[in-house]
């Protein structure tokens, strides 16, 4: 079956920092891949999303690039900020057919002044 | 004029309870979601519906019944809530339902049973 594996948090970074959050994934075919943020208290918004091999999403600084060799789509961003503390979930989608996301168990980031 | 709304926000209760749980999309989305967040943060999907039939059920007790009246509402009833049904339950919403889209967020109804 479909399954997301991403990096087990807390990651705790000074403000500036580089950040990457690893994200691996197994499904057949090529899915679509995204990374949803959800912020203290709220719901998951999209932050980025790739739908083809070597596609790079990218939004508010972070980026990420589907790996179809690697079976990856490793979030990074190159200096970050306090106000991106939050949990970020990497998910997959099949292809074709109606979309069902699957998650991974999220990673959280803490980011401190 | 928020995209998808959940009431109630909170749901505490008592076992053995039926409750239910609403939510609203005004994007003018064919598809409508339930995902549940347990206490790890960990989410599954659990319902999807596109113009008001039922395309994806995962396997969910049968205490969870969703209902779609109409393609813009997407609630859902559980009957003899038990302890582990306390999580946190989120709607969300896709234009299509196509594998490729972004699904939007509700804020999330946070349930305990006790």
């Amino acid at each position: 079956g479909n399954s997301v594996t991403q990096m087990e948090g807390p990651v705790t970074l000074s403000e500036e920092a580089f950040l990457t959050i690893n994200c691996t994934y197994t499904a057949t075919g090529y899915p679509s891949l995204f990374w949803y943020v959800q912020y203290p208290g709220e719901g998951l918004q999209l932050l980025l999303k790739a739908t083809k091999a070597d596609d790079k999403g990218s939004n508010k600084g972070f980026e990420a690039t589907y790996r179809k060799e690697t079976t990856s789509f490793h979030l990074e961003k190159g200096s970050v900020q306090v106000s991106d503390s939050a949990v970020y979930f990497c998910a997959l989608s099949p292809t074709g057919g109606y979309s069902t996301l699957t998650f991974g168990k999220g990673t959280m980031l803490l980011v401190s002044p | 004029d928020t995209a998808v709304s959940q009431t109630p926000k909170y749901l505490v209760t008592q076992m053995g309870n039926d409750k239910s749980i609403k939510c609203e999309q005004n994007l003018g989305h064919d598809t409508m979601y339930w995902y549940k967040q347990d206490s790890k943060k960990f989410l599954k999907i659990m319902f999807s519906y596109n113009n008001k039939e039922l395309i994806i059920n995962e396997t969910v007790p049968n205490r969870f019944s969703p209902k779609s009246p109409d393609k813009a509402h997407l609630n859902l009833h559980i009957n003899s809530l038990e302890l582990g049904d306390s999580a946190v339950y989120f709607c969300a919403s896709s234009p299509r339902g196509g594998s490729q889209e972004t699904q939007y967020f509700g804020p999330g109804t946070r349930l305990l049973v006790l």
